[in-house]
């Protein structure tokens, strides 16, 4: 089974603070994501990665940025964590599409809940 | 650009009853993917059920049925003889044909009620 892993389940952080969430997959996926979660909203992209060090930007990536430096890891940071940050973090990972070898299924970690005071 | 419109924000449904939640999606594609993930509780996201909007035949998995109408752009997800487990957010999704981009509606929260 695919195992997709972030770092932690709950996180409080202040106003100001640098934040890094962790997202580790077992399935040597290609691609790696990093959605926010709010109510009445679903899911929304922040940033994406289809290979080692190259990043695309989602529909919300003001005030993120994000690492790959391995295959396995894609790591989401916060320089500076405000108030409207405060979410549901999800990390998904899939393979790179092949035409119809591959439906793009995504497979999700349990995700974070950051709470910023 | 895709959208994905979930317009049933809850639902609920008895026990061992049929539910239908609804689900439209806007794109010009001809080919691409469709998705119902469900996400329990504090509990992760897992896939329910996949169409590929080629296939003309609806996709069923178990309990799970989608009823897929590609000319009207919808696809809907039925569960039949719902169990307390079904109880959770159900979030549509879709895939273009050319990139990795999923797009997903809002979600509905589904109650299963004894």
């Amino acid at each position: 089974d695919v195992k997709v892993t972030q770092s932690s389940r709950y996180l409080v952080k202040r106003t100001g603070e640098k934040v890094f969430l962790e997202c580790v997959q077992d399935m040597d996926h290609e691609n790696m994501f990093w959605y926010r979660q709010d109510p009445g909203l679903g899911l929304r992209l922040i940033y994406f990665s289809y290979d080692v060090k190259m990043k695309e930007k989602g529909d919300i990536p003001e005030g993120y940025s994000v690492s790959r430096e391995k295959k396995e890891r894609f790591s989401l940071i916060l320089e500076s964590a405000s108030t409207n940050q405060t979410s549901m973090y999800l990390c998904a990972s899939s393979l790179w599409r092949l035409a119809e070898s591959n439906t793009g299924e995504l497979f999700f970690g349990e995700g974070s809940r950051l709470t910023v005071l | 650009a895709q959208t994905v419109t979930q317009s049933q924000p809850e639902m609920s449904v008895q026990e061992a009853e049929t539910v239908t939640l609804s689900c439209t999606y806007d794109t010009s594609e001809n080919n691409y993917y469709l998705f119902w993930y469900k996400q329990p509780p504090s509990r992760q996201m897992i896939l329910v059920i996949r169409q590929e909007a080629y296939k003309q035949q609806n996709a069923t998995e178990n309990r799970f049925s989608v009823n897929f109408q590609k000319a009207a752009k919808s696809f809907s997800l039925k569960i039949s003889d719902s169990q307390l487990g079904d109880t959770a957010m159900y979030f549509c999704a879709f895939i273009p044909p050319v990139n990795n981009d999923m797009r997903f509606g809002a979600g509905t929260r589904l109650t299963v009620k004894p």
